[in-house]
């Protein structure tokens, strides 16, 4: 099932805070994090683990919180260069390597 | 750096022609994936490979069959193309990690 990513879009101004939720109905192993450009491929972020400690950068981090099987993706003083689509991909408990995305959110961010 | 390699960046096919996406990663990877994306409907799971001659159906497998006779190669086939497959279709490539994807094949169907 097809986990449900909120907001849908979102745009900020240059160093503002943006967070994004990925929420499943289902038990899951593990979180992924993308984020895609207009006309590019999708890049990878991060992945977050059941059990595992938050992830991230200084300024994108995520966590996951296995008993709701939500995770969220923070990003901090965020830069014209985060400008994008997200998405979260979630694999349920099993370890297995396919992972379901949700529909993606777009992120946008003025000077 | 991983590279996952789509050969064909836009493609133009006829209804009912038999069309064949290929992808070719170059880190050995054991997973191989066939997405496709529609504007809001984010990405949708086609077929997944986790080694050599064995596949699984993924959440859309209808009208698409795959094939993988070599490791770092991993077919899509649209056996008789119709107009509803008109998307864009990414391949994956993942060792127990994160997805690396190629650049994407955009394919019209007319």
């Amino acid at each position: 099932q097809q986990p449900v990513q909120s907001p849908q879009a979102v745009i900020l101004r240059e160093g503002e805070d943006a967070v994004i939720n990925c929420s499943s109905s289902k038990a899951l192993y593990s979180v992924h994090w993308y984020r895609q450009k207009h006309g590019e491929a999708p890049v990878f972020l991060m992945i977050l683990l059941k059990g595992g400690e938050q992830k991230g950068h200084e300024k994108i981090s995520a966590s996951f919180n296995e008993k709701k099987q939500q995770s969220s993706l923070y990003l901090t003083a965020s830069q014209l260069s985060y400008s994008g689509t997200y998405f979260c991909g979630t694999a349920p408990q099993g370890g297995s390597e396919k992972l379901v995305f949700g529909k993606g959110t777009k992120l946008t961010v003025n000077p | 750096d991983v590279k996952v390699t789509q050969s064909s960046r836009y493609l133009v096919k006829r209804t009912g022609e038999k069309v064949f996406l290929e992808c070719v990663q170059d880190m050995d990877h054991e997973n191989m994936f066939w997405y496709r994306q529609d504007p809001g409907l984010g990405l949708r799971l086609i077929y997944f490979s986790y080694d050599v001659k064995m596949k699984e159906k993924g959440d859309i497998p209808e009208g698409y069959s795959v094939s993988r006779e070599k490791k770092e190669r991993f077919s899509l086939i649209l056996e008789s193309a119709s107009t509803n497959q008109t998307s864009m279709y990414l391949c994956a490539s993942s060792f127990w990690g994160g997805y690396t994807f190629g650049s994407g094949t955009r394919l019209t169907v007319v």
